[in-house]
């Protein structure tokens, strides 16, 4: 079992639309949590970070961490075009000095 | 800002010929950067850690002595591909963490370097 897990998706959504993305983590040590962005042949940008569980806005997205059910997602509201990307979440914790990725989930926003 | 470069973007070199990455933090001190490869629709796979002035720390698999990484200042690590050979030709990209927070987990990624081994 991998300790995080990612459905590859592709995803595909129509314009304006609220995309959900989410993944599950085994390893209960985790404590913090990152959303990644992707575009083709670029490398990922930060887009959240959240510490423990709770919510974390920022624009059109949030991001939600459940660590009793080892379950974080990120939501995009009125999504567009732009958004179109693979989105990586990944988790780590102090004594790892690494973070670990999910398999990235590619979405399609078409207009 | 966070903002990570590397050089060159895009490189093409012979079978055989050792290739050279650099990693640069612009505007930030790094304790810790990190080198990845990426496979084409596949996630990132961590190749190895570094932190400045020590020895890089290679995950399960990698060959230290294929992949050379240099962690020379708080802004520069430098990964050289040696004896290159067609199956390394691949999508590298490395990031870094930030000094100058104590808890601070993020990684800051470069724009990748896609290296072609004819």
């Amino acid at each position: 079992q991998k300790e995080v897990e990612q459905d590859p998706g592709p995803l595909s959504v129509p314009e304006g639309a609220i995309v959900s993305l989410n993944c599950t983590y085994s390893n209960s040590a985790f404590q913090y949590f990152m959303w990644y962005r992707q575009y083709s042949r670029k490398g990922p940008e930060l887009l959240m970070y959240t510490y423990s569980s709770g919510n974390k806005e920022d624009g059109r997205f949030t991001a939600q961490v459940d660590k009793s059910s080892k379950y974080i997602s990120l939501f995009i509201r009125d999504s567009q075009p732009s958004d179109s990307a693979t989105y990586l979440c990944a988790a780590g914790s102090g004594g790892y000095n690494k973070l670990i990725f999910g398999a990235g989930t590619r979405l399609a926003v078409h207009p | 800002g966070a903002v990570v470069s590397q050089h060159p973007s895009r490189v093409i070199c012979k079978s055989g010929t050792s290739v050279k990455i650099e990693c640069r933090s612009l505007d930030f001190q790094a304790t810790t950067m990190f080198w990845y490869r990426q496979f084409p629709k596949q996630s990132l796979m961590l190749m190895a850690t570094s932190n400045e002035g020590s020895k890089a720390t290679y995950e399960q698999g990698v060959e230290k002595d294929k992949f050379l990484i240099n962690h020379a200042s708080l802004t520069l690590s430098t990964l050289t591909v040696t004896s290159a050979h067609p199956e390394d030709s691949s999508f590298y990209i490395c990031s870094a963490r930030k000094r100058d927070r104590a808890y601070s987990y993020e990684q800051y990624f470069g724009p990748g370097t896609r290296l072609t081994v004819t």
